[in-house]
């Protein structure tokens, strides 16, 4: 079975400066992919951005930044130049197979930028 | 821009009462899903559908039910609600099982029972 832990109940980072949340799975599965989500105080989800496992270069979305190291099963989310809008619970989440369409979800990051 | 669309989006049920959620979405997207987000986890899967239909559980089906009779709609169904099913429930939908960025999330629907 698929599993992803997120063991940051809560992150604190400065203005301006960049954070990386950490995000581990587990899966017996060759071919997956990985998504990060962001969910503000308002409650929608967010997508962010995504991982799939034979991807070779690591995932940018303009300041998002996915760490993925297969070999040690880990997709870090990297956020650079924090902004106050970034405050919110940040999702790793990771599909199976193209047949499987369960997503299993992390427990979630809380981040919270300081002024 | 539409998208997914949850109703109702707030909801107070007495222990044993039914309701149905209902998800739209106006995409034309085949697949559908329901989920529930309690304090501290992320999401589980309930239910999801692979198109008009059908459909098949997810993770912590029990206590639901759930139809598509229509390909833009999925129903998620309480028979009998109990506290345990106090949550937020995230429909999504997306219009293949392969990719990345194609899964779309409603805004959610507050259900708490008393």
């Amino acid at each position: 079975a698929q599993k992803i832990t997120q063991t940051q109940p809560g992150m604190f980072v400065q203005e301006k400066e960049a954070v990386t949340l950490d995000c581990t799975y587990d899966t017996s599965d060759q071919s997956y992919g990985l998504f990060w989500y962001k969910q503000p105080s308002s409650g929608e989800m967010i997508f962010l951005i995504y991982q799939g496992s034979y991807d070779e270069q690591n995932a940018t979305e303009g300041r998002y930044s996915l760490n993925f190291q297969k070999a040690r099963k880990s997709a870090n989310l990297v956020i650079s130049a924090s902004q106050l809008g970034d405050s919110a619970m940040y999702f790793c989440a990771m599909r199976g197979p193209w047949n499987n369409n369960d997503m299993r979800f992390g427990a979630g990051t809380r981040l919270t930028v300081k002024p | 821009n539409a998208g997914v669309t949850q109703t109702p989006k707030f909801r107070v049920l007495k222990t044993g009462q039914s309701m149905t959620l209902l998800c739209a979405q106006d995409m034309n997207h085949e697949y559908m899903y329901w989920y529930r987000q309690d304090p501290g986890m992320g999401l589980r899967l309930i239910h999801y559908s692979v198109g008009e239909g059908t459909t098949a559980k997810g993770e912590v089906p029990d206590g639901y039910n759930v139809s598509r009779l229509k390909k833009q709609n999925f129903l998620l169904g309480l028979e009998s609600a109990a506290p345990s099913q106090t949550s937020v429930y995230f429909c999504a939908s997306s219009y293949t099982a392969r990719g990345g960025n194609t899964i779309y999330f409603g805004e959610g629907s507050w259900l708490t029972v008393v």
